[in-house]
């Protein structure tokens, strides 16, 4: 079956300029998250969506950064104004809500250079 | 708080031989724990998870991991590295499996290659 999907693969931007980073969760997958990883680090936590539940937003590295989520569907991280240090690889993940092995499948990630 | 160390950013080894990749984790409720891979220009792949049943948990690709409670530890083994093992690897922990408490915390990450 399709599995996670995200886009776009790649995104150069100049710095001060907005971005949206969208991901397409599996079907039927409840939960949804956002990490970021930066060049020779591990993945760092942005926010997590839940059904039709408030998302944890204590992630988020300030607020130039926010995402939505309609109901089960696709989710949009934006970053506004972005900075240099916002270069990474943002990957999106989900999970199903039933089931309690916590597995959760990664997309391929959105590769973001701001210049 | 949870955290995860990796200790050291690369290994090597020759085709063959042991891989053994380590990963320390501090939590302060049992551990949910997870050994993710991620080959080049592709996403993260489960290799295994332990979810507090068996303490010996076997995962895909010949790969093998230990819960150590006493030592805080989950290793990674496999006893003969192919070539096509040559990739980065990422321990990961979390609280729980459900709600807020599944969001994992990672560590920096083992970029494994393996030599012919």
């Amino acid at each position: 079956g399709a599995g996670v999907s995200q886009s776009p693969s790649n995104k150069v931007t100049e710095k001060g300029k907005d971005v949206e980073l969208r991901c397409d969760p599996i079907s039927g997958h409840t939960a949804l998250y956002w990490y970021r990883q930066r060049l020779g680090q591990g993945l760092e936590f942005l926010i997590y969506f839940q059904g039709n539940s408030a998302p944890d937003k204590s992630g988020l590295p300030s607020d130039r950064f926010s995402a939505e989520r309609t109901g089960e569907s696709v989710s949009t991280l934006t970053i506004q104004r972005t900075q240099q240090e916002d270069s990474a690889v943002y990957l999106c993940a989900s999970r199903p809500l039933a089931g309690g092995s916590g597995e959760q499948f990664f997309g391929p990630g959105t590769r973001l250079t701001v210049l | 708080a949870q955290s995860v160390t990796q200790l050291g950013s690369h290994v090597s080894v020759s085709e063959g031989a042991l891989v053994l990749l380590r990963c320390n984790y501090s939590s302060s409720v049992p551990p949910y724990l997870f050994w993710y891979v991620q080959y080049p220009n592709q996403g993260l792949q489960l290799l295994l998870k332990y979810t507090s049943a068996a303490t010996l948990v076997k995962g895909i690709n010949g790969f093998e991991a230990e819960f150590k409670k006493s030592e805080t530890s989950f290793h990674l083994t496999k006893p003969s590295a192919h070539m096509r093992d040559a990739a980065e690897y990422f321990c990961a922990v979390s609280p729980g499996a459900t709600g807020a408490n599944s969001k994992l915390t990672f560590g920096k990450g083992i970029t494994l290659s393996v030599r012919p």
